[in-house]
């Protein structure tokens, strides 16, 4: 019984590239959350989607960052025209119905050259 | 808005020694979850304990025990008779019911477990 898969585990771009994170979530979990973690810091929740639908996307930033999560196929995060400060280790969760906890993936960390 | 504050940046214990962790929170909820998550070097989130605020029995798994004082709003966890790979970030975490069920975490605290 696979857990919460994200690919790639490490991602390097050069600014102004496009990055794209994958989660597959646990077989049977239609909630995704993603979370971003600074340096040193904790995490901070950045979106919440279910199929088809982003139901909470207050904590994103404004500009050049998106998520979908498609009816079939993973949850994407994307983040277009990175800069430096995009730097950092990009969490995905999956949880099943009613207040069951979250299960992690081992995150995505994105360097910026 | 929901805050989640953990006051020890670093702690350390010597092994087979009981340690505790603190936490404290902020909210107008009465209804909500609370987590202990531990992150070791490799950098992978795992649940540790969950507690229903509605529950006034203390949750404990195995060694991790929690002292949940909800009119003070304090949530800390303790760990016992600790090993070295207990060493890791200690995130507290809170979490409305229903309403997305997002986390919110506190900004961690360093335990290191000496030999």
């Amino acid at each position: 019984n696979a857990g919460v898969m994200q690919n790639p585990r490490h991602l390097v771009r050069r600014r102004g590239q496009e990055a794209r994170l994958r989660c597959s979530p646990m077989k049977g979990h239609s909630h995704v959350y993603w979370y971003r973690q600074l340096p040193e810091e904790g995490l901070k929740f950045m979106v919440y989607l279910q199929k088809e639908n982003i139901i909470d996307e207050s904590g994103m930033p404004k500009e050049r960052f998106s998520a979908e999560f498609p009816k079939e196929g993973p949850s994407i995060l994307r983040i277009q025209q990175v800069v430096r400060g995009d730097s950092a280790a990009y969490f995905c969760a999956s949880k099943g119905p009613d207040n069951q906890p979250q299960h992690f993936g081992d995150g995505t960390r994105l360097s910026i050259l | 808005a929901q805050t989640v504050t953990q006051s020890q940046p670093e702690m350390s214990v010597q092994e087979a020694e009981t340690v505790t962790l603190s936490c404290t929170y902020d909210t107008s909820e009465s209804n909500y979850y609370l987590f202990w998550y531990k992150q070791p070097p490799s950098r992978q989130m795992i649940l540790v304990i969950r507690q229903e605020a509605y529950k006034q029995q203390n949750a404990t798994e195995n060694r991790f025990s929690v002292n949940f004082q909800k009119a003070a709003k304090s949530f800390s966890l303790k760990i016992s008779d600790s090993q070295l790979g207990d060493t890791a970030m200690y995130f507290c975490a809170f979490m409305r019911n229903n309403a997305g069920n997002m986390l919110t975490f506190g900004g961690g605290t360093r335990l290191m477990v000496k030999p």
